[in-house]
C-alpha cells in the first residue's frame, strides 16, 4: 500500500526548462516536506507545509517553489533548473512536525542536461 | 560547525560483528532524535526513535547522551541485510519544527 507517492520517479529536463515534481499521500498527515539529496549527502530540507502554512528554509534558492493545493498533494516547481540542481528529490510527510516519524516517498531522480 | 555530524565511514565489518555509530548535534535545545536507514538509491526509512533512557529493538540499541550532545546506534550480530547508510536525525524543538539529517554513515557487512 503506497502511502507517499512521487511522480515521476525519473525526470530528465533541459537546462533552464521548468519542471514540476509531484507528491501525494494517503496518510492524511498535516505536514509535507520537500528534501533535496545529492550523492553521499544528507537530505537537505527545502521547505515544508504545516497544513497550508508554508515554511521556506533560508538557504533555499528562489528557483525552487512549492504548492500544496490540498492535504493530499504537494508540488515542487523548479523554475530554471541548473546543472547543480540534479539530485534526488524526496517528499516526506509526518503527522505533526518534529516529534514524529517522517514517511518518505521513493523520490524523483532529476537529471539536467 | 554542522548541526548534525556523523562518523565518516564507511564501515566494513564481517557478519556477526558488533558495530557502533555515533552522531553529534550542535543545538542543545534539540528534543527528538531518530535513526533512519537508507538503502542505496532508496528513500530513508525510520529504524528507531531514540528515547532519553535509551531503547533497544532486537539487535539494535540506541542511546542518547544529552550532556555530550550525541546519540549512538549499536548493531549486534551484523547481518548482510544490515548493509545500508544510517542517518541520524534531530529535531531542534518540539512541535512545528523541522528535522535535521546527518550525512549518514555507510555500513557494509561482508560475508
Amino acid at each position: 500500500d503506497a502511502m507517499v507517492i512521487q511522480n515521476p520517479r525519473y525526470q530528465v529536463t533541459q537546462f533552464g526548462k521548468p519542471v514540476t515534481l509531484s507528491c501525494s499521500q494517503t496518510l492524511n498527515h498535516n505536514v509535507m516536506y520537500w528534501y533535496q539529496q545529492k550523492s553521499s549527502q544528507a537530505p537537505k530540507l527545502l521547505f515544508h507545509y504545516y497544513d497550508k502554512d508554508f515554511n521556506n528554509e533560508a538557504d533555499t534558492p528562489d528557483n525552487f517553489q512549492s504548492r500544496r493545493p490540498n492535504t493530499s498533494f504537494c508540488f515542487l516547481d523548479i523554475r530554471s533548473p541548473g546543472l547543480g540542481d540534479a539530485a534526488m528529490y524526496l517528499c516526506a510527510t509526518s503527522r505533526v512536525a518534529g516529534d514524529y516519524e517522517q514517511y518518505f516517498g521513493p523520490g524523483t531522480r532529476l537529471t539536467v542536461t | 560547525r554542522k548541526e548534525v555530524e556523523q562518523d565518516p565511514g564507511p564501515f566494513n565489518v564481517p557478519e556477526g560483528a558488533t558495530v557502533a555509530f555515533n552522531c553529534t548535534y550542535s543545538n542543545s535545545a534539540s528534543q527528538s532524535f531518530f535513526w533512519y536507514r537508507q538503502d542505496c538509491r532508496k528513500e530513508p526509512k525510520l529504524l528507531m526513535s531514540v528515547y532519553s533512557s535509551g531503547n533497544e529493538d532486537g539487535r539494535f540499541t540506541a542511546q542518547l547522551n544529552r550532556a555530550s550532545q550525541y546519540i549512538s546506534l549499536l548493531i549486534r550480530d551484523s547481518k548482510l541485510s544490515d548493509s545500508a547508510t544510517y542517518l541520524c536525525a534531530v529535531s531542534p524543538k518540539t512541535s512545528y519544527d523541522k528535522v535535521i539529517f546527518g550525512p549518514g554513515t555507510s555500513l557494509s557487512v561482508i560475508p
